[in-house]
């Protein structure tokens, strides 16, 4: 499996922006990346996902390098209920199937934010 | 819609014991999995369903079977307790296998003794 890198903990305030920063320089061309977040005591919540453009949806931006060896999950205006655990996986929709597709949860970032 | 729901929040068990965890999703979503949860790791697949009468392993099986005998409930039974289970376990679904989004239920907290 394509492994990412990210920081163990990042600290903000709130109401500013967050830029969230995942390295998976080993990424494949079938490789998506996805990002989920987990906030204390709940299951994982799919945040965005992308291949190569940057995305936009209501939660946050996901920007993509162009060599698409890194992006960065941006939070516009923090808030505390945005505290949480956030994973950056890569997930390969380009072969076999089956326990292929999984998600691999790695550490994530803890994100505290600061009111 | 209620999305994933899963039973018991909590459980306590002897080791040796046995018990079912619940999972049910109320979206028609064909894909549904079990993860396992330790203190400082990610998630781990133990097994997933790509449909009603199909099931198959994940990356850390053993000690757990499953059945789907309908679309909507995927229950997760341990056959024979160890203090190695103690976790917390989480269930997903989504629309396929091949979905982007997967939704995940609040999960089952299991301690072994």
């Amino acid at each position: 499996d394509a492994k990412t890198t990210q920081p163990n903990s990042m600290e903000s305030n709130e109401e500013e922006p967050v830029h969230l920063p995942c390295n998976h320089s080993t990424i494949s061309g079938t490789d998506y990346i996805h990002w989920y977040r987990q906030l204390p005591s709940q299951g994982p919540e799919y945040v965005i996902h992308g291949l190569t453009s940057n995305v936009n949806n209501r939660m946050a931006s996901l920007a993509i390098a162009e060599d698409r060896k890194s992006s960065t999950l941006i939070l516009h205006r923090a808030t505390l209920r945005d505290a949480a655990v956030y994973y950056c996986i890569l997930r390969d929709r380009g072969r076999g199937g089956g326990s292929n597709y999984k998600l691999t949860f790695g550490k994530g970032t803890l994100l505290t934010v600061n009111p | 819609n209620a999305g994933v729901t899963q039973t018991p929040k909590f459980q306590v068990l002897k080791t040796g014991q046995s018990m079912t965890l619940q999972c049910a999703q109320d979206m028609n979503h064909e894909y549904m999995s079990w993860y396992r949860q330790d203190p400082g790791m990610g998630l781990r697949l133990i097994h997933y369903s790509v449909g009603a009468g199909i099931t198959d392993q994940g990356e850390v099986p053993n000690g757990y079977n499953v059945s789907r005998s309908t679309t909507e409930d995927f229950p997760l039974r341990l056959l024979s307790a160890a203090p190695s289970q103690t976790s917390v376990y989480f269930c997903a679904s989504s629309q396929t296998q091949l979905a982007y989004e997967q939704y995940f239920g609040p999960g089952t907290r299991l301690t072994v003794t």
